[in-house]
């Protein structure tokens, strides 16, 4: 059982948006900034798309976007593409010095 | 473009001992921290351990505490993660990962290696 849940599955059309939510405690998402999405396709290794919670990496497009409300995190991928279908994962620095991880959500495009 | 390349897995007997090492280049690894992670088959991502640019703070989930130690040589640019008294639970591919630049980096993987499979099987 994974420290942060992700709902196991999420799906939208092209061109529409979707948003995914991690939820926490109060000792991980709840009381740092430290949340991290990564997206990972298939056979693929992970790649972060949003870190501190809402910041991008460079080359991640503006479509990707995250926010945090209480011990939630959410991403939100807008405008989507048939690439945008892959697993994605939430993380959160948790007290002390650890890292956690959600299950992840299989993202389809339909 | 980093470029990280583990290496070392294989299959081992329960209760034994591996050795996983990543090879960087194409950045100043000496300036960063560095994370190990690991998936188990069909499975999600674990974090496992973070070492700081220097060598002298680790970090530990507590699955492996104890059992696993991260190090660094970096001036040959090298990591490696010692993993000892091996379970079935260890089974998974394992990714080194770079921090990136700035404290808000630090508890993220910025950049990923392809990762090395262990699988722990008598």
């Amino acid at each position: 059982q994974s420290a942060l849940t992700q709902p196991p599955s999420a799906s939208g059309s092209p061109g529409q948006s979707v948003t995914i939510s991690c939820t926490g405690t109060s000792g991980d998402i709840g009381g740092y900034r430290f949340v991290s999405w990564y997206q990972q396709h298939p056979g693929k290794a992970p790649q972060l798309v949003i870190y501190e919670v809402n910041k991008r990496p460079l080359g991640v497009p503006d479509r990707f976007s995250g926010s945090k409300s209480g011990n939630t995190a959410s991403l939100t991928v807008s405008g989507l593409q048939a690439d945008d279908e892959a697993a994605y994962y939430c993380s959160s620095y948790a007290a002390t010095n650890k890292v956690v991880f959600g299950g992840g959500t299989k993202l389809t495009v339909l | 473009q980093v470029q990280l390349v583990e290496s070392g897995g294989g299959v081992v007997q329960p209760g034994r001992s591996l050795r996983l090492s990543c090879a960087a280049s194409r950045f100043s690894f000496g300036n960063y921290a560095m994370h190990w992670v690991r998936q188990a088959p069909g499975k999600g991502l674990e974090w496992v351990a973070l070492i700081s640019y220097d060598g002298r703070n680790t970090y530990y989930a507590d699955s492996v505490r104890g059992r696993f130690t991260i190090s660094r040589d970096n001036p040959i640019n090298a990591l490696y993660l010692e993993m000892n008294t091996l379970g079935p639970e260890d089974t998974a591919v394992y990714y080194c990962a770079r921090t990136g630049d700035g404290p808000g980096l630090f508890w993220s993987g910025y950049s990923w290696g392809q990762g090395t499979l262990v699988t722990v099987s008598s």
